[in-house]
């Protein structure tokens, strides 16, 4: 079993629509939280961390942590074509780890006009 | 600010040839990740490195693979012998500080490496 899973999508809405990505994970060493968004042939750009359980929101997105239930999930209000590309969720624990992320694989994102 | 800095964008070597990748960290940033991304797979954490220290390799094959961060110059990381496995995207990440500020991490464009 993974550590971290990741629903790969495809996932494509129309302009406008919310998006909701999520990620489960199964380490509960995990403590911190991100969400990064890679767009084709580039590197990832870290979009949220947080370490708290509940909701950060930050512009049009909002990342939400459940630690009881292992779940975090990135929320995309009013989404635009160019949000198109894969986001991908990372973790981290606590202690000597604190510098290895553990990734999701990724879900692909296409939001058409 | 400069973003983090790879060189070269794309490498292609043949069987049995050494690969080498190197990492410029943001300003200000002391400490360095290695991750590759291999096709249809996620990215995998390698190796994370201060100046002149290695802090955790958990991650890196036991045979071939090397990296190193000078006190001076950039982060290297060496594959010898390549083989066509290899071929994948190596991305190096920088981060601004020890302790919790290591999850926040800004990664570069990344190193292609083609293996023929």
């Amino acid at each position: 079993q993974k550590e971290v899973e990741q629903d790969p999508g495809p996932l494509s809405v129309p302009e406008g629509a919310i998006v909701s990505l999520n990620c489960t994970y199964s380490n509960s060493a995990f403590q911190y939280f991100m969400w990064y968004r890679q767009y084709s042939r580039k590197g990832p750009e870290l979009l949220m961390y947080t370490y708290s359980s509940g909701n950060k929101e930050d512009g049009r997105f909002t990342a939400q942590v459940d630690k009881s239930s292992k779940y975090i999930s990135l929320f995309i209000r009013d989404s635009q074509p160019s949000d198109s590309a894969t986001y991908l969720c990372a973790m981290s624990a606590f202690g000597t780890s604190y510098g290895k992320l553990t990734f999701g694989q990724g879900t692909i994102l296409t939001v058409h006009p | 600010n400069a973003g983090v800095m790879q060189n070269p964008r794309h490498l292609v070597r043949r069987r049995g040839q050494e690969a080498r990748l190197r990492c410029s960290p943001m300003k200000g940033h002391s400490h360095v990740y290695w991750y590759r991304q291999l096709p249809e797979e996620g990215l995998k954490f390698m190796v994370y490195l201060q100046k002149e220290n290695i802090i955790d390799e958990s991650g890196m094959p036991k045979e071939r693979f090397s990296a190193e961060f000078p006190k001076e110059g950039p982060s290297i990381l060496r594959i010898q012998q390549v083989v066509r496995g290899d071929s994948a995207a190596y991305f190096c990440a920088s981060s601004p500080q020890y302790g919790t500020g290591s999850y926040e991490q800004y990664f570069g464009p990344g190193t292609r490496l083609t293996v023929t």
